[in-house]
This record gives C-alpha cells, structure tokens and sequence, in this order.
C-alpha cells in the first residue's frame, strides 16, 4: 500500500516566519512529488512540483526531495496571513495520485 | 496551468432526487479523471478513477450504482449522484492529468457543494 504521510497540524507560525512542512512516503519508486494548497471550501490548487533530489525555489516557495529519505519538504519565506490553509502532499505513480491528509498552516499576524 | 472546469458549484436538492455534476478539461486532453468527496476539516477521499471509453474504477466502499460516472471523451467527464440523500451532502471534487506519465501533473475543478434537503 502507498502511503503519504503528513503532520495534520495546525502549525502556527508568526507573520514574516518560515513555514515549514513535511511529508514522507512509503514507495522509493515514487518519481514524482507535489504540494498543493487548499483554502477552506475551495478545491486544491498546485503550487509546487519537484522531481529531482535537491531545492527547488519559485518565488517564495522552495520544495525539498530527498529519495534516499523519502522526504519532501515545503518552504514558505515570509509568511503572510494569506497563506493559512491547508497544504497537500502528492506523490504521482503513474495514473494514481496519492495524497496525505494536509498540513493546516496558521499565519499569525 | 492547465484549466479544470466543474459545474455547478454549489447545488441544492431534494432527497431522492437525481444530481449531475460536470467536469471538463479546457485546454487539454484528459486521459484520466478522479472524483474526490470531502467532509468538512477532512481530507480528500478518492472515489473513483475514470478513463476515457472505459469504466470507471471505484474505491473499496463506494457504490458505484448510486455514483455512476462516464468519461465519454478526453475532455468530459460527469458524475451523477442518483436517489440523493442528505448523507450524500458533501464537497464533490473534479481532477484530471494527461498523459498518465510519472511526471505528470494533476489540476483540480473548483469543487461542486452538494447540499440534500
């Protein structure tokens, strides 16, 4: 069974901090990995992909990969109020998407 | 990125009664689509995995003569709630990818609030 694991918070960080959220998964073979944001009553919405082991920076999101860990990590810089959601893990094998259960994420003006 | 689009958004029915709810893929072919419900302050669950012309797959537990879905082409996907009831009251949620690649991505419809009275 494929597993994405994510701490289900809420994690709290004051405005202008970074956010930090982290996410396992059960498959080494898993090649492809995702973050996306959920606002409350809203559908998903992608905001980061990384494929490769390393840092991956677009704007104020970085993502983490690291296979020999089956980690992966999101960065938020300088939160902002506006980034308070929920924050979804994916992991894509092939046609299956797995999810985890979301990280709620509190930006504490 | 690429455009999911799911309707309506929000509807409200009577129990008993019969809900279609849409999915398209504007600006690519979508060879795969998932539905997904979600309670509220609960995670996603997958409910099924459509491809196109071909039937849908279902998640263990979920009845598939009462959530029938049909991909009928690479852009169109809809899912009827039959026979409604206020249990079935939930955010109903479109997705669609492409190629089916590992590398591919995955776009989300804006969500459909099912209210049964």
């Amino acid at each position: 069974q494929k597993e994405v694991e994510q701490n289900s918070g809420p994690l709290s960080v004051p405005e202008g901090a970074i956010a930090s959220l982290n996410c396992t998964y059960s498959d080494r073979g898993s090649q492809s990995f995702f973050w996306y944001r959920q606002y409350s009553g809203k559908s998903p919405e992608l905001i980061m992909f990384i494929y490769s082991n390393g840092d991956k920076e677009d704007g104020r999101f970085t993502a983490q990969l690291n296979k020999a860990s089956q980690y992966v990590s999101l960065l938020i810089r300088d939160s902002q109020p506006s980034d308070s959601a929920t924050y979804l893990c994916a992991v894509n094998y092939g046609q299956n998407f797995v999810f985890g259960p979301g990280t709620r994420l509190s930006v504490l003006p | 990125g690429a455009v999911v689009s799911q309707h309506p958004s929000r509807v409200i029915c009577k129990s008993g009664t019969s809900v279609k709810i849409e999915c398209r893929s504007l600006d690519f072919q979508a060879t795969t689509m998932f539905w997904y419900r979600q309670f509220p302050k609960q995670s996603l669950m997958l409910m099924a995995t459509s491809n196109e012309g071909s039937k849908a797959t279902y998640e263990q537990g979920v009845e598939k003569d009462k959530f029938l879905i049909n991909h009928a082409s690479l852009t169109l996907s809809t899912l009827t709630v039959t026979s409604a009831h206020p249990e079935d009251s939930s955010f109903y949620i479109c997705s669609a990818t492409s190629s089916g690649s590992l590398n591919e991505k995955l776009f989300f419809g804006s969500g459909t609030q099912l209210s049964v009275l």
